[in-house]
């Protein structure tokens, strides 16, 4: 079963407004990260947060973490039509070795 | 720096047919990986290489075989393909920087078998 699960799998908004996009995992972690995928490409890194921090800023990004919940939600905002991909959180294990779980993705349309 | 590269970017093979997958790196990571995309199902793990020289089975190896050739190269071989093996497939690889490993992906091979 997958350690990541991505909610909603689909999100369509307009230009301009915010996107959040939620993950749950089951087990204890290291660090939980977001990577982006553009249509037809390999992913790529957006964000990471340890374990030990409850909120993270990379330019329009935010990326919050509550390891009681064992969630974490990634907040695009002013969103732009180039934001349009799937994302997908990513978990580093605690004991899981240097490998991360992969959940099964959020797709993102801004639309203009 | 090309970063990951991955060849081919596309192949349609018979069933019981075989082929390998190549990924190359250069941005002398230890860490390389196979996944499989396929839809709804997110990326599952085939194979991983902590280090040149050791190979470890992932999620989903069955059907795969991998050989990490050198710190730059890490192949992936279907011996026979099977149609449940149609997928795309992603080769990444990862440095071990502050504690935490951050993977880097190549662009992916889209594999059909008939």
């Amino acid at each position: 079963s997958q350690q990541g699960e991505e909610d909603p799998q689909a999100l369509s908004i307009q230009e301009g407004e915010n996107a959040t996009m939620n993950c749950s995992y089951k087990t204890s972690i290291n660090n939980l990260q977001w990577y982006r995928q553009n249509s037809g490409r390999g992913l790529v890194h957006l964000i990471l947060i340890r374990s030990n921090e409850r909120e993270k800023h990379s330019g329009r990004l935010r990326v919050t973490l509550d390891t009681s919940k064992k969630s974490s939600s990634l907040l695009i905002t002013a969103s732009r039509a180039a934001d349009t991909a799937s994302y997908f959180c990513a978990t580093d294990l605690t004991g899981g070795g240097n490998k991360l779980t992969f959940g099964t993705g959020t797709q993102l349309k801004v639309e203009l | 720096n090309a970063g990951v590269t991955q060849t081919p970017k596309f192949q349609v093979l018979k069933t019981g047919q075989s082929m390998t997958l190549q990924c190359a790196q250069d941005m002398n990571h230890n860490s390389m990986y196979w996944y499989r995309q396929d839809p709804g199902m997110g990326l599952r793990l085939i194979y991983y290489s902590a280090s040149e020289g050791t190979t470890d089975k992932g999620e989903v190896p069955n059907g795969y075989n991998v050989s990490r050739l050198n710190k730059r190269e890490f192949s992936l071989r279907l011996e026979s393909a099977a149609p449940s093996q149609t997928s795309v497939y992603f080769c990444a690889s990862s440095p071990f920087t502050a504690g935490v490993y951050t993977q880097y992906f190549g662009p992916g091979t889209r594999l059909t078998v008939l």
